[in-house]
């Protein structure tokens, strides 16, 4: 089974201002990760997965992710925030192989301050 | 391309009466999901579809939910009777596949029982 960890709940910084979002998941197996994000009263959009490959994972509206297998993390970055980047941030995990269940974590509230 | 549809998007009920939510996948997605989501946590997995066959149904409380996927198209998730801590956002999202790689999420039914 796989757990995922947004280690916090809420993060507020300054528009233009640098930001990182933690995530650290725990499998006994190979997985893929992801980043969702959800706006006030919308569903959950894709920003970025890792699957395989570079560790470097570019996703939309400027978000990149890198994947650390030693660390089992998945961090989610963004060099200069906008104040449409408030919204609530989920990591997610699924195991590569069988059902691929998606494990969300509890989620992470970016607050963007003009 | 059409997304996930999802109707009602609010509801609001009493305790002890029931509650239909239905969910059209986008065209030709084999799996749907169905996943709870309470406030201030990260969305749980209810149940899984593959085509109309259940792959996952761990954690859906089935002494009071029920899901049917008629046809391998659209699904309705049944609660009956509600109680309070039902009240949560109720996602539905498809995937080809079988695979979490690429699920896409409707908007949700927020439900609120009082």
């Amino acid at each position: 089974a796989q757990s995922v960890t947004q280690l916090d709940s809420q993060v507020p910084v300054f528009e233009e201002a640098p930001v990182e979002l933690r995530c650290n998941y725990s499998s006994s197996v190979s997985v893929y990760l992801f980043w969702y994000v959800q706006y006030p009263n919308q569903g959950l959009q894709l920003l970025l997965k890792y699957l395989s490959g570079s560790t470097l994972v570019k996703g939309i509206n400027g978000f990149e992710a890198e994947f650390n297998k030693s660390q089992t993390s998945f961090h989610l970055r963004k060099p200069s925030v906008h104040i449409s980047d408030t919204a609530e941030y989920f990591c997610a995990v699924s195991g590569a192989q069988g059902a691929q269940k998606l494990v969300f974590g509890q989620g992470t509230r970016l607050t963007i301050n003009p | 391309e059409a997304g996930v549809a999802q109707s009602p998007r609010y509801k609001i009920i009493e305790k002890r009466q029931s509650v239909a939510f239905w969910c059209n996948p986008i065209s030709g997605h084999a799996t749907l999901y169905w996943y709870q989501q309470i406030l201030g946590q990260g969305p749980k997995l209810l149940i899984q579809f593959q085509n109309n066959g259940v792959v996952d149904d761990s954690q859906l409380p089935k002494d009071r939910f029920s899901a049917e996927r008629l046809k391998g198209v659209d699904s309705t998730l049944k609660i009956q009777p509600a109680k309070l801590e039902d009240s949560a956002v109720y996602l539905c999202a498809s995937s080809l596949e079988g695979t979490s790689r690429a699920a896409f999420f409707g908007q949700g039914t927020r439900l609120t029982v009082v």
